[in-house]
């Protein structure tokens, strides 16, 4: 079983839409919680950290369950910008673990 | 502004030949890591270090080998290029405590011909 994963995609949404990722994880050590952002071509650049109480960051939510050992990313009111590859982050010991990333094309 | 540099942004090899590829940062952070990105498979850990003249493998380092003689300089060699080593490098740094941002270098095109 991989450490992180998630559903690749690509998810196509309207502008406007409310879409949500999902990404699970195997190491039930893990402390620390992130997602990604990618644009093509570029390097990952960090979206936001995850906490365990949740966070919200303007149209962004992200949410941890430990339970069940999943993170969530939550984005609201879909910009056409926000099209990218959302790749979640889990740090179980000193080493980041990526996931394969979901893909979002946000449509006009 | 934070950075982290490649040497490279493109780099062609032939089978065979020994390559580098040069990562420094200046935010004088403890950890950087080697990943590798391929379609589909998303980035996979090659190496890491967490200081100097330490080392630590990833997911995936067979082929691969690594040097960190200065805190700001993490090297990856391919000792002896091949075509499934085609691929894109990414380099990152991150401090040591957890819940800190990684930040990445802008990323080596590798083609061994």
């Amino acid at each position: 079983r991989k450490e992180v994963e998630q559903d690749p995609g690509p998810f196509n949404v309207p502008e406007g839409a409310t879409v949500a990722f999902n990404c699970t994880y195997s190491n039930s050590a893990s402390q620390s919680f992130f997602w990604y952002r990618q644009d093509c071509r570029k390097e990952p650049k960090l979206l936001m950290s995850v906490y365990s109480s949740g966070n919200e960051d303007g149209r962004f939510t992200a949410q941890l369950n430990r339970a069940s050992q999943y993170i969530s990313l939550l984005i609201r009111d879909s910009k056409l910008s926000d099209s990218a590859t959302y790749l979640c982050v889990v740090l179980p010991t000193n080493k980041l673990i990526f996931g394969t990333g979901t893909l979002l094309a946000v449509q006009p | 502004d934070v950075k982290v540099t490649q040497s490279s942004r493109y780099l062609v090899k032939r089978t065979g030949e020994k390559v580098f590829l040069e990562c420094v940062q200046d935010m004088d952070h403890e950890n950087m890591f080697w990943y590798r990105q391929d379609p589909g498979l998303g980035l996979r850990l090659i190496y890491f270090s967490y200081d100097v003249k330490m080392k630590e493998k990833g997911d995936i380092p067979e082929g691969y080998s690594v040097s960190r003689e200065k805190k700001e300089r993490f090297s990856l060699i391919l000792e002896s290029a091949s075509t499934n080593q085609t691929s894109m490098y990414l380099c990152a740094s991150s401090l040591v405590v957890a819940n800190t941002e990684a930040f990445f270098g802008q990323g080596t095109r590798l083609t061994v011909v």
